[in-house]
């Protein structure tokens, strides 16, 4: 079974904390991976994407990588109320063939960001 | 102001009744996606298109039918045979993904259907 996980929270942070957000995947072959933020009625919109192991930095924003543990984090510095939202997890999944460049979305970790 | 448009914003229709959503792109973008979501739920691939003229089912396939024409349209029609075609709708694009790397995509702002 192809799989992204995400913990659904909600995840309550206070503002200007850190907030981590976790994502797992089920297939060791994947290379692509991507985080959305999802407001309330809204479509997702772009974060970050990753491809290589180790960390990227963007603004407030770092992804994380580690392909042999298999999993992909998201950290938010100085969280503000701003970033309350849904984030999504996105990897392609799948082997080398057709199917190799769909992404497979995980349900999302809730977060609020309190004042 | 480049950027996908999707329309309507909202749609209400009732059952029995085939409907379709626009999808209108100008990022000359070659692939282009269709997801639906529901309440609580992540974003499940309905169909998926890499080039015109070509197109591919996703993992919910069953109900809906699209068309890949021209380069930046990519409608998609929920049928009347869809079960449960009440959803959020989110049109998607990217570059067409290469030696194994899947490129970001960037979403429409979606269509809401509400079928009764």
């Amino acid at each position: 079974q192809k799989e992204v996980e995400q913990n659904s929270g909600p995840l309550s942070v206070p503002e200007g904390a850190i907030a981590s957000l976790n994502c797992t995947y089920s297939d060791r072959g994947s290379q692509s991976f991507f985080w959305y933020r999802q407001y309330s009625g809204k479509s997702p919109e772009l974060i970050m994407f990753i491809y290589s192991n180790g960390d990227k930095e963007d603004g407030r924003f770092t992804a994380q990588l580690n392909k042999a543990s298999q999993y992909v984090s998201l950290l938010i510095r100085d969280s503000q109320p701003s970033d309350s939202a849904t984030y999504l997890c996105a990897v392609n999944l799948g082997d080398s063939g057709a199917g190799s460049y769909q992404l497979t979305f995980g349900k999302g970790t809730k977060l609020s960001v309190i004042p | 102001d480049g950027g996908i448009t999707q329309s309507p914003k909202y749609l209400f229709r009732k059952e029995g009744q085939n409907v379709t959503l626009s999808c209108e792109q100008n990022l000359n973008h070659d692939a282009m996606y269709w997801y639906r979501q529901d309440p609580g739920q992540g974003l499940r691939l309905i169909y998926y298109s890499q080039i015109v003229n070509d197109f591919q089912k996703g993992d919910i396939a069953e109900g809906y039918s699209v068309s890949r024409e021209k380069k930046e349209s990519f409608p998609l029609t929920v049928t009347s045979a869809q079960k449960n075609p009440t959803a959020f709708y989110l049109c998607a694009s990217s570059i067409e993904a290469t030696s194994g790397v899947t490129y970001e995509q960037y979403f429409g702002p979606g269509t809401r259907l509400t079928v009764t």
